[in-house]
C-alpha cells in the first residue's frame, strides 16, 4: 500500500514557466512533508517542507502547497530554470520517518 | 553541518555473495539513521531505521538486515545476494526529527549479476 503517490512519472516544461509537480497521500497521520530533489547518482537534497497544519509554505522559486481535505500537495517553481531538471520526491512522515513516493523526473527545457 | 560518508560507491556482485555497505556520520550525535533503497520504478523505499545503537527497525521484509554498532556507524548487510537486490542505495540521517527533514549520503550503487 503506498503511503504516498506521485502519479506522474515524468513532466516536461519551457525554461521561465512554472512547473507543478504533484502529490498525494493516504495516511493523515503525517505531521509534515517534505520535497527532496535527485540528480542521477547522487544522494537527494532537501529542497523545501511544510508542516501539516500549514497549508503553503515559500522558499523562493518554490512554493508548497497542502490541501489536507483533498490528502494534496503540489510543488510549484517558477520560474523554471534548465538546472531544474532533475526527479524530485514527495515525502511524508511523523517522528522522524519519511515515506517517499515514486518520484517524478522534471526536464525544464531551455 | 552534518556529513554522511557511504562505501563503496559502486559495487558489483554475483548472485549468493555476501553484501556489506557501510555508512557513517559526522557533525551530529545520537542521530535516527535510515537505509533508503532507489530501484526502477520503485521510488525511494525506506528499508532499515535505528533510534539507537543496537535498535534497528525494519519497513520492509527481505534478505536483507541492517546493525548499528556505533552511534554514527549504519551497516547494510545480505548474506546472500538476489537480483532483485540491485539498486541504488542511501544511507541518510536525521537532521530535525520534528520537521522529518534528512541529509543523504552519496548512495551505493549496486549491480547483482
Amino acid at each position: 500500500d503506498q503511503q504516498v503517490k506521485q502519479n506522474s512519472p515524468s513532466l516536461s516544461v519551457q525554461e521561465g514557466r512554472i512547473s507543478i509537480l504533484n502529490c498525494d497521500y493516504t495516511n493523515s497521520m503525517f505531521d509534515y512533508f517534505l520535497w527532496y530533489k535527485k540528480y542521477p547518482a547522487e544522494g537527494p537534497t532537501f529542497l523545501i517542507s511544510i508542516s501539516s497544519i500549514k497549508d503553503k509554505n515559500e522558499d523562493g522559486r518554490f512554493t508548497v502547497f497542502l490541501n489536507k481535505s483533498a490528502k494534496h500537495l503540489s510543488l510549484h517553481i517558477v520560474p523554471s530554470q534548465p538546472g531544474d531538471s532533475a526527479v524530485y520526491f514527495c515525502g511524508g512522515g511523523s517522528q522522524g520517518n519519511l515515506i517517499f513516493g515514486k518520484g517524478t523526473k522534471l526536464s525544464v527545457k531551455p | 553541518s552534518q556529513t554522511i560518508h557511504q562505501w563503496p560507491a559502486t559495487l558489483v556482485q554475483p548472485v549468493g555473495s555476501p553484501l556489506s555497505l557501510e555508512c557513517t556520520v559526522e557533525g551530529t550525535s545520537n542521530p535516527n539513521l535510515y537505509w533508503y533503497r532507489q530501484a526502477a520504478g520503485r521510488g525511494l523505499q525506506l528499508l532499515f531505521y535505528s533510534v539507537g545503537i543496537g535498535q534497528i527497525s525494519s519497513e520492509v521484509p527481505q534478505n536483507l538486515s541492517a546493525s548499528r554498532p556505533q552511534d554514527r556507524q549504519f551497516i547494510l548487510s545480505s548474506k546472500k545476494l538476489l537480483l532483485s537486490d540491485s539498486g541504488f542505495y542511501l544511507c541518510a540521517s536525521a537532521r530535525d526529527s520534528n520537521t522529518g527533514e534528512l541529509f543523504f549520503g552519496e548512495g551505493s550503487r549496486l549491480t547483482v549479476l
